[in-house]
């Protein structure tokens, strides 16, 4: 079993769509919870970070951890074009490994 | 310049050739890392460096050889390799090596082994 399951995709929304991305964990150490959107030809880019249990919003994106049924979830609200990017979740427990999803594919359609 | 940067961004080498992928950040990071992507694959973790010393070497390959002269620069060493070796090569740095802010990618390497 892989200590990180992403689905590949590809999602494809209408714009202005609420999207949901999610992962599942199978290692309860894990209490860091990150999200990066990687761009076509680029490295990834950090987007949330959260630790522990919870929710956070920074504008269009929330990250939502459940850590009792170890499943993350990013929804980005009114989704645009320019959010149709690979999407990949990522954890790590107190060290300094950091495990990544293989990433879902977004595309959203104008 | 800012942040990560890389180069060259793309690459084709031949299995016998000798080459070298650099990476220079810019943002006084102490921790710098390679990181190898391949199509529908996570990313895997290949070396990390905190102030120039390695502290992992995730069971790569000796055709792969990072060097870290300092903390601004990282390079990845690559010779006889094989073609499955072809995909993006990441650099990475972050503040510490359990970053409570996450890493800052470049922009990757792009790696053809023919």
């Amino acid at each position: 079993q892989k200590e990180v399951e992403q689905d590949p995709g590809p999602l494809s929304v209408p714009e202005g769509a609420i999207v949901s991305l999610n992962c599942t964990y199978s290692n309860s150490a894990f209490q860091y919870f990150m999200w990066y959107r990687q761009y076509s030809r680029k490295g990834p880019e950090l987007l949330m970070y959260t630790y522990s249990s919870g929710n956070k919003e920074d504008g269009r994106f929330t990250a939502q951890v459940d850590k009792s049924s170890k499943y993350i979830s990013l929804f980005i609200r009114d989704s645009q074009p320019s959010d149709s990017a690979t999407y990949l979740c990522a954890m790590r427990t107190g060290g300094f490994k950091t495990i990544f999803g293989a990433g879902t594919r977004l595309f959203v359609k104008a | 310049e800012t942040g990560v940067t890389q180069t060259p961004r793309h690459l084709v080498m031949g299995m016998t050739n000798k080459k070298s992928l650099k990476c220079e950040q810019h943002l006084g990071h102490n921790a710098m890392y390679w990181y190898k992507q391949s199509a529908k694959k996570p990313l895997e973790l290949m070396f990390v460096y905190s102030l120039e010393e390695r502290v992992e070497n995730n069971s790569v390959p000796s055709r792969f050889s990072p060097e870290c002269p300092n903390s601004s620069h990282l390079f990845l060493h690559l010779h006889t390799l094989q073609p499955e070796d072809s995909a993006l090569y990441l650099c990475a740095s972050s503040q510490r090596v359990s970053p409570d802010k996450g890493y800052t990618f470049g922009s990757g390497t792009r790696l053809t082994v023919v």
